[in-house]
């Protein structure tokens, strides 16, 4: 059964303050990993798929890596309004479904 | 590129009632979509696959004559919450997969809020 965890649940940043926001998985074949932002009342809006290990993507302030094991959302120089949960998922060889760890709720404070 | 609607934003009814609940691909072609339900706070929870001229896959525990899906074109599928009790109000939230060469991406909708009376 794929699994993905990610940490912290919850991030406080003051305006500028660079991090790292992590995913950990488990999975049966790796076809991709996800990243999504999802603000309050709205549905996720894609921001990368990563699809092997050493792979990065670059989007603005957002940078995806990726090992065997997890992945990680850097945020450098955040401004409030990347204030978001951000969700991380991976899709396994298995089948089409996505799964979803419990995300990671940014707050950017100015 | 890749955008998809849901249609209505937000649904009150009484408790009894029917609900339908459209999911568009805007502007890609779309032979799976998915439909989750989303807890305050939470998660998605993936609650069916529904594909294209085929019936949908439901998850282990959700009722499948309780959410009726129908898949009936490449750009529409419809989500129908059957005789809707206070239990179902959630925010229930679709995408679309969008394949093609070697990409295998699932894109959101904006979410619908379903509150029952």
């Amino acid at each position: 059964e794929d699994q993905v965890t990610q940490s912290p649940e919850a991030l406080r940043l003051q305006e500028g303050e660079s991090s790292s926001l992590n995913c950990s998985y488990t999975v049966s074949g790796l076809r991709g990993l996800f990243w999504y932002r999802q603000d309050p009342g709205k549905g996720p809006e894609f921001l990368f798929t990563l699809y092997s290990a050493g792979e990065e993507k670059e989007k603005e302030r957002l940078k995806a890596t990726l090992t065997k094991k997890e992945s990680f959302l850097h945020i450098t120089a955040p401004k409030p309004e990347d204030s978001a949960t951000y969700l991380c998922a991976v899709q396994g060889h298995a089948g089409n479904m996505l799964t979803f760890g419990g995300g990671t709720r940014l707050m950017v404070k100015p | 590129g890749a955008v998809v609607s849901q249609h209505p934003s937000r649904v009150i009814c009484k408790s009894g009632t029917s609900v339908k609940i459209e999911c568009r691909s805007l502007d890609f072609q779309a032979t799976t979509m998915f439909w989750y339900r989303q807890f305050p706070k939470k998660s998605l929870m993936l609650m069916a696959t529904s594909n294209e001229g085929s019936k949908a896959t439901y998850e282990q525990g959700v009722e499948k004559d309780k959410f009726l899906i129908n898949h009936a074109s490449l750009t529409l599928s419809t989500l129908t919450v059957t005789s809707a009790h206070p239990e179902d109000s959630s925010f229930y939230i679709c995408s679309a997969r969008a394949t093609g060469g070697w990409t295998d991406t699932q894109y959101f909708g904006p979410g619908t809020r379903l509150t029952v009376l």
